[in-house]
C-alpha cells in the first residue's frame, strides 16, 4: 500500500521568503509522485509532477520540487513566496504498477503568505 | 467545454435521501475519476472509468455508492440513504487518455459540496 505524509498542516512564510512544503512518502514499489495546489472553492491544479528521469522537477509558478529516494522524500520549494501563493497544497503518489492515476493524497498543507 | 463541470455546486440532504452528482468532463476525455474530499483531509479516490467502463470501484465506501458513465461521457455519482458521514466534497477528474499515461494531466471539477442534515 502507498501513503504519503504532509509534515505541518499550517505553514506561514513571509511575502518574499523561501517557501517549503514538507512531503514524505511510502510505495512498496518506483513512485510516481505530484504536488497539487486547491484554491478555495476550487478543484485541483497540477502544480508538477515526477515520474521518471531527472529527480530535480520544475512546475507551474516557479514551484519546484525533488525526488530523494534514499530519503523517501519530495519537498516542494519556491524561491520567493508571493501573496498569490496563498492556498492549500497536497502531495500525491500513484502506484504505477496500476498505471492510471488513481492517486493517493497526503491531508495538505495550508500555506499562508505574510504581507 | 473548456473545464470538467460539476453539478449542483451544493446539495443540501436530509439523511435517508438519495442524492446523485453529476460530472461532465472536458469533451473526449477517456479517463474519469471520481474523489471525496472530507473536510481538512486530502481527497480519497473513489472509483474510475475508462470510457463506459467501471475500472476500478475499490474505493467506494458501502454499497450506498453507485457511479456510472453509460455512454463514456457524463458520468454521475449516487449516493443511496444518505448519512451524515457522507458530508464530503465530491470532485470529478478528467484525463485524455487511459492507463500507462503520465502524460495526460488530470483536470480536476470544482466539485459539489454534499451537506446531510
Amino acid at each position: 500500500a502507498q501513503s504519503v505524509t504532509q509534515l505541518g498542516s499550517h505553514v506561514s512564510v513571509s511575502e518574499g521568503a523561501l517557501v517549503l512544503l514538507r512531503c514524505n512518502y511510502s510505495s512498496s514499489v518506483p513512485p510516481y509522485l505530484f504536488w497539487y495546489v486547491q484554491y478555495p472553492n476550487q478543484g485541483l491544479q497540477l502544480l508538477l509532477k515526477y515520474t521518471t528521469g531527472a529527480t530535480l522537477v520544475k512546475g507551474i509558478n516557479g514551484f519546484e520540487a525533488e525526488f530523494k529516494k534514499s530519503e523517501t522524500s519530495f519537498h516542494l520549494t519556491k524561491p520567493s513566496a508571493h501573496m498569490s501563493d496563498a492556498a492549500e497544497y497536497f502531495c500525491a503518489v500513484s502506484d504505477r504498477v496500476f498505471g492510471n492515476e488513481k492517486l493517493t493524497f497526503g491531508t495538505g498543507t495550508r500555506l499562508t503568505i505574510i504581507p | 467545454g473548456a473545464g470538467v463541470s460539476q453539478s449542483p455546486r451544493y446539495k443540501v440532504a436530509k439523511r435517508g435521501q438519495d442524492v446523485a452528482l453529476r460530472c461532465d468532463p472536458i469533451s473526449g476525455h477517456v479517463s474519469l475519476f471520481w474523489y471525496q474530499q472530507a473536510l481538512g483531509q486530502g481527497p480519497e479516490f473513489l472509483t474510475y472509468f475508462q470510457n463506459e467502463a467501471q475500472l476500478d470501484k475499490s474505493g467506494l465506501p458501502s454499497d450506498r455508492f453507485f457511479a456510472e458513465r453509460p455512454e463514456g461521457s457524463v458520468s454521475t455519482l449516487k449516493i443511496q440513504r444518505t448519512q451524515q458521514e457522507d458530508s464530503a466534497v465530491y470532485l470529478c477528474a478528467s484525463s485524455s487518455t487511459g492507463l500507462s499515461s503520465y502524460n495526460s494531466p488530470l483536470h480536476f471539477g470544482n466539485g459539489t459540496r454534499l451537506t446531510v442534515t
